[in-house]
């Protein structure tokens, strides 16, 4: 099975700070990668599709990069809704694996 | 607009069964694939099922494979998941999701305790 070892599992920030979360695929997976947010007692919420295709409707401050074995998802300027928790989604090669998640606090 | 709803969730004792329903609005149900997910309490998002647009090839997780059976019925717009010899482990919300998983239901939650 493909991992996705995904960091950190949480960090404090504060608004208007840029904020990286990483996703490592254990092998490479080409740009097969989705970046969810997903927010206490909701149903996820894709970001990003294909590595680095900002999803319709979503922010322009969220961005994404990364091909092979290294992702990262990147929140230009945190804003007080983005606080929630982040997952990355490898769809490569059966079975689909999440990374652990990145809770996003309040500083 | 898309909509995907999840039904038949509860509670169910150890060793029970329990199917759940995703009904599907606003796409072509029978030409997307759709899997199932499910998140544990306080937990992390699990891949659990898929299965192809003519519901020929499946997939399962180790963790349900031989326990769980998913099924589609096109001509209803509904994608199943029937869960057998249930454990406290396999406590979670369900989600169910298109293809692209782009579109998530709102989950089901499942609750196997005695």
């Amino acid at each position: 099975d493909i991992q996705m070892t995904q960091s950190p599992s949480s960090l404090s920030a504060s608004v208007g700070d840029r904020v990286t979360i990483t996703c490592r695929a254990s092998q490479g997976i080409r740009n097969d990668l989705g970046w969810y947010q997903q927010k206490p007692g909701k149903a996820p919420k894709r970001l990003i599709y294909a590595a680095s295709t900002l999803q319709s409707g979503v922010p322009s401050r969220f961005s994404g990069s990364g091909s092979g074995t290294e992702f990262t998802l990147t929140i230009s300027s945190l804003q007080p809704e983005d606080f929630a928790t982040y997952y990355c989604l490898q769809h490569n090669t059966y079975p689909w694996t999440f990374g652990q998640g990145t809770k996003v606090e309040i500083k | 607009e898309v909509q995907l709803v999840e039904s038949g969730g509860g509670l169910v004792q150890p060793g029970g069964s329990l199917r759940l329903s995703c009904s599907a609005s606003g796409f072509t149900f029978s030409t997307y694939a759709m899997h199932w997910v499910r998140q544990a309490p306080g937990k992390g998002l699990e891949y659990v099922s898929a299965i192809s647009t003519n519901g020929g090839i499946t997939y399962y997780a180790d963790s349900v494979k031989g326990r769980f059976t998913i099924s589609r019925d096109n001509s209803k717009n509904t994608l199943y998941l029937q869960m057998t010899s249930l454990r406290a482990e396999d406590t979670a919300v369900y989600y169910c999701s298109r293809e692209t998983v782009d579109y998530w239901g709102q989950g089901t939650l499942v609750t196997v305790s005695s």
